[in-house]
């Protein structure tokens, strides 16, 4: 089972949008609801942020949302903050679950 | 609010068997997988394996021949062990719960919504 594929990174100022993508198969990405993505700060554990490929959990900010087109997968951050610098992963299942490589998002 | 503690050895020598425990607390342990995934320093996750309350378990294949994750049920606590580690399997080591739906082995969706804080594991002689 193959890594999803993520950027390395992304960057954006205070009060953008980005973007960051997960590519991967038919049988995983592009099957069912099956991409979920989580944030992680340094020294922390990962956090689900979407699930289902574009539902979030309770608490999370609106400023989230999630997508799918055809093999892969989109998070969008709008109105960039601070505190959304992070590393951010995502996840799908085929089989066996697999992660993307993660994208260090950098808040300039 | 369900919580995930976890604990186990944090250094290893070559050879040795890893071993890490994840208790359950505030919420329900059956219906539920439980997995674990692990973070080499400065890299990305990766996948162990997960079991359910009846002891089923799933493992990622690449580390399947090295991996066995049992439950006890008594103490809402699942449990890791990773024989014959290696320098390689210096990680952070997480356990989370999974929320997961699947008919005749075909997921229609599956995350992972509660993680524990994780565990560092060094291995070195």
């Amino acid at each position: 089972q193959s890594a999803l594929t993520q950027p390395a990174s992304v960057s954006g100022s205070p009060g953008q949008s980005i973007t960051i993508s997960c590519t991967g198969t038919s049988s995983d990405v592009g099957s069912y609801n099956l991409v979920s993505w989580y944030q992680q700060h340094p020294g922390k554990a990962p956090k689900l942020m979407i699930y289902e490929g574009s539902k979030r959990p309770s608490g999370v900010s609106n400023r989230f949302s999630g997508s799918k087109s055809g093999n892969t997968a989109s998070l969008t951050i709008s109105g960039l903050q601070a505190e959304d610098e992070a590393d951010y992963y995502c996840c799908s299942y085929a089989g066996s679950v697999v992660f993307g490589g993660g994208t260090k998002l950098t808040v300039l | 609010q369900v919580q995930l503690q976890q604990w186990g050895a944090g250094l290893l020598k070559p050879s040795e068997t890893l071993s890490l425990t994840c208790a359950v607390y505030g919420g329900s342990f059956s219906g539920y997988y439980w997995s674990w995934i692990r973070q080499p320093p400065g890299k990305g996750l990766e996948w162990i394996g997960e079991i359910n309350h009846s002891g089923s378990t799933n493992y990622n294949p690449s580390l399947k021949s090295r991996v066995t994750i049992s439950v006890d049920t008594s103490k809402n606590q699942f449990s890791l062990k990773l024989s014959s580690v290696t320098a390689a399997d210096t990680a952070v080591y997480y356990c989370a719960r999974v929320m997961a739906a699947a008919k005749h082995k075909v997921y229609y969706y599956y995350y992972m919504d509660v993680w524990g804080k994780g565990t560092t594991v060094t291995v070195s002689s």
